[in-house]
């Protein structure tokens, strides 16, 4: 069982609609959680982060945190073609600066 | 503020070759952590640094090093170079060990022929 696990897609969306993108991990010991996104041939950039519970939403995006299903979610509202990348979910232990990724879920969104 | 800075951005090198990366980290950031991202193993973890002390490394053979200055900056080395080490490695930066987010690097493309 990979430690972070997401799924590769592509996911399609048409523009302005909610695109979910979705991420469990296996260490209950994980702390912080982070999404980044990454466009081709450039580096990850980050975009949300999550250390409690529930929703925590900036702008267009909410990352939902359920520590007791060991699942984080990445919602995107009102969708744009620029938003069309691959989105890396991270997970951090307590007291380490050691991010553990999964392989990434490309979206696609269609104008 | 300037971001994470990368040097060289591009590099090829021949088998058996080493070579030397650097990475100079936000301003008052004091951890620097490298990852290697390839197509087929995605972002993989090397090695974190912290206060010029090496605080964690991934499972990466020992051929693979790095160090940090007292000014934060790092470097990493890879010696005896093979063809699979052709990657993007990929410098973050974060103000402290922990809960904090960390800030990528444009990254160097490390090519070996």
């Amino acid at each position: 069982q990979k430690e972070v696990e997401q799924n590769s897609g592509p996911l399609s969306v048409p523009e302005g609609a909610i695109a979910s993108l979705n991420c469990t991990y296996s260490d209950r010991g994980s702390q912080s959680f982070f999404w980044y996104r990454q466009y081709s041939g450039k580096s990850p950039e980050l975009i949300m982060f999550i250390y409690s519970n529930g929703d925590k939403e900036d702008g267009r995006f909410t990352a939902q945190l359920n520590k007791a299903s060991q699942y984080v979610s990445l919602l995107i509202r009102d969708s744009q073609p620029s938003d069309s990348a691959t989105y890396l979910c991270a997970v951090n232990r307590a007291g380490f600066q050691k991010l553990v990724f999964g392989t990434g879920t490309r979206l696609l969104v269609s104008p | 503020k300037a971001g994470v800075t990368q040097t060289p951005r591009y590099l090829i090198k021949t088998r058996g070759q080493q070579v030397t990366l650097s990475c100079s980290p936000i301003s008052g950031h004091r951890s620097v952590s490298w990852y290697q991202q390839t197509p087929g193993q995605g972002l993989q973890f090397l090695f974190e640094y912290f206060s010029e002390t090496q605080r964690n490394k991934g499972n990466f053979p020992g051929r693979f090093s790095g160090r940090q200055f007292s000014n934060s900056r790092s470097e990493m080395n890879v010696s005896t170079l093979e063809l699979g080490d052709s990657a993007l490695y990929l410098c973050a930066s974060s103000a402290d060990r922990g809960e904090t987010e960390a800030f990528f690097g444009q990254g160097t493309r490390l090519t070996v022929v």
